[in-house]
């Protein structure tokens, strides 16, 4: 079965400043898609990035990128120039390709931006 | 886009009594999920449709629990004879193929009292 692992259940950052949020993941499978989804006090789950792993490029969208380490697996978030509408609670997802087609969530990470 | 949309946004029920939840997903899209939030906690998976077909279904989706998808359309979660351990958030999600993200509804809290 696929687990995902977030270590840090609470982080911190200043605002401006860049923090980056761990992810890992055990799976068997070789053809998979990776997720960050933010869900904010107002509780809407928003998909902030998605990885497939037969790219070796990792991620990137505005002040979002990720660090997919397929050998590792290990797949982190790095948040650049954090604003205080990054607060939110971060999960972690993975999703194989193919016939299974639910998620499976870490258990989040709470971000807190500090001004 | 309209997103996707979930009624009653909060639900308190008493324990036994049976309630049910409307999810509405995007309209193109012809995936949708069921998932289970408690606090603190991420997103555990319940079941699929696939336009009308119920696809899979989680060991956490006791005989209590059902869902439909009439025509591939809206879908309905029902809990029958409630216990406290249902309380928790109910998250309606809907994609519209393979290779994208879910979009995800506000949810339903409920509350067994």
């Amino acid at each position: 079965a696929q687990t995902v692992t977030q270590s840090q259940p609470e982080m911190s950052v200043q605002e401006a400043e860049t923090v980056t949020l761990s992810c890992t993941y055990d799976t068997s499978e070789s053809d998979y898609y990776l997720f960050w989804y933010k869900q904010p006090p107002s509780r809407q789950m928003i998909l902030v990035i998605r990885q497939e792993a037969y790219k070796q490029q990792n991620a990137t969208e505005n002040r979002f990128s990720v660090n997919f380490q397929k050998a590792a697996k290990s797949f982190s978030l790095k948040i650049s120039d954090s604003q205080l509408g990054d607060a939110a609670m971060y999960f972690c997802a993975y999703r194989r390709q193919g016939s299974a087609r639910q998620l499976t969530f870490g258990s989040g990470t709470q971000l807190t931006v500090l001004p | 886009d309209t997103g996707v949309s979930q009624n009653p946004r909060h639900k308190i029920t008493k324990r036994g009594q049976n309630v049910t939840f409307r999810c509405d997903p995007i309209s193109e899209h012809n995936r949708l999920y069921w998932y289970r939030q408690t606090l603190g906690q991420g997103p555990e998976f319940l079941t699929y449709f696939q336009n009308e077909a119920q696809l899979e279904k989680s060991r956490l989706l006791s005989d209590r629990f059902s869902a439909e998808r009439p025509k591939g359309s809206f879908s309905t979660l029902e809990i029958q004879r409630t216990e406290q351990g249902d309380s928790a958030m109910y998250l309606c999600a809907s994609r519209l193929n393979e290779g994208t993200g879910l979009h995800f509804g506000n949810g339903t809290r409920l509350t067994v009292t």
